[in-house]
């Protein structure tokens, strides 16, 4: 049971390039969410999907794109990459709760670190 | 808009000792779930305990707990024995949940506190 991956573990782009960021997860999970977390700080949400075939915004949705490909993967896209987008990228997934049982989980992939020059 | 407030950037604890480590939150829904992960050097995020803003008792996790108290809308994370292993970061965030009490896991995270814990 490998939980969350993602790949790849680290990237250097150039600006304007673009890449994909990949994430998987083999718990059976409906959402899954990714963040970004720049040094000294908390994670912030881009993009999440709370089942198949749905996305959404999140708090820093700009230059970024996701596709939810199926159940089990959910990438990351930037299309034309900025040094503000160097970061280190957390995909999540989890599953809603219900109020009788206060046991939610989310749980993070470990994570690939971008640098934009 | 929700909003978590970490105010101590780092503490330093005693091996064996407990610590607790403070978050306030602000919300406007009226129902909620707070949680607490640790990020070790390695970078990993890693859950630790969660409370649902309806829950009458306190979460507790082994060592952890998570001291709740609504009224003053903060929830502390107590660790007690602590051991070199818990030196790390640790982030407070929390979710809205419905009127039900289901979450759609969207998280708003503090800004961390840094846990040293001296032998």
């Amino acid at each position: 049971n490998a939980g969350v991956t993602q790949t790849p573990k680290f990237q250097v782009l150039k600006t304007g390039q673009s890449m994909t960021l990949q994430c998987a997860q083999d718990m059976n999970h409906n959402s899954m969410y990714w963040y970004r977390q720049d040094p000294g700080m908390g994670l912030r949400l881009i993009y999440y999907s709370a089942s198949e075939g749905t996305t959404d915004k999140g708090e820093v949705p700009n230059g970024y794109n996701v596709s939810r490909l199926n159940k089990r993967e959910f990438s990351l896209r930037l299309e034309s990459a900025a040094p503000s987008q160097t970061s280190v990228y957390f995909c999540a997934s989890g599953r809603p709760q219900f109020r009788a049982h206060s046991s939610y989980e989310q749980y993070f992939g470990p994570g690939t670190r971008l640098t934009v020059t | 808009a929700q909003k978590i407030t970490q105010t101590q950037p780092g503490m330093f604890v005693q091996e064996k000792e407990a610590v607790t480590l403070d978050c306030t939150y602000d919300t406007s829904d009226p129902s909620y779930g707070l949680f607490w992960y640790k990020q070790p050097s390695s970078g990993e995020m890693i859950f630790l305990i969660y409370q649902g803003s309806y829950d009458q008792q306190n979460a507790t996790e082994g060592r952890y707990s998570l001291n709740f108290q609504k009224a003053r809308k903060s929830a502390n994370l107590v660790i007690s024995a602590s051991q070199l292993g818990d030196s790390a970061m640790y982030f407070c965030a929390m979710t809205a949940t419905n009127a039900g009490g289901t979450s759609y896991g969207k998280l708003t995270f503090g800004q961390g506190t840094i846990l040293t814990v001296h032998p």
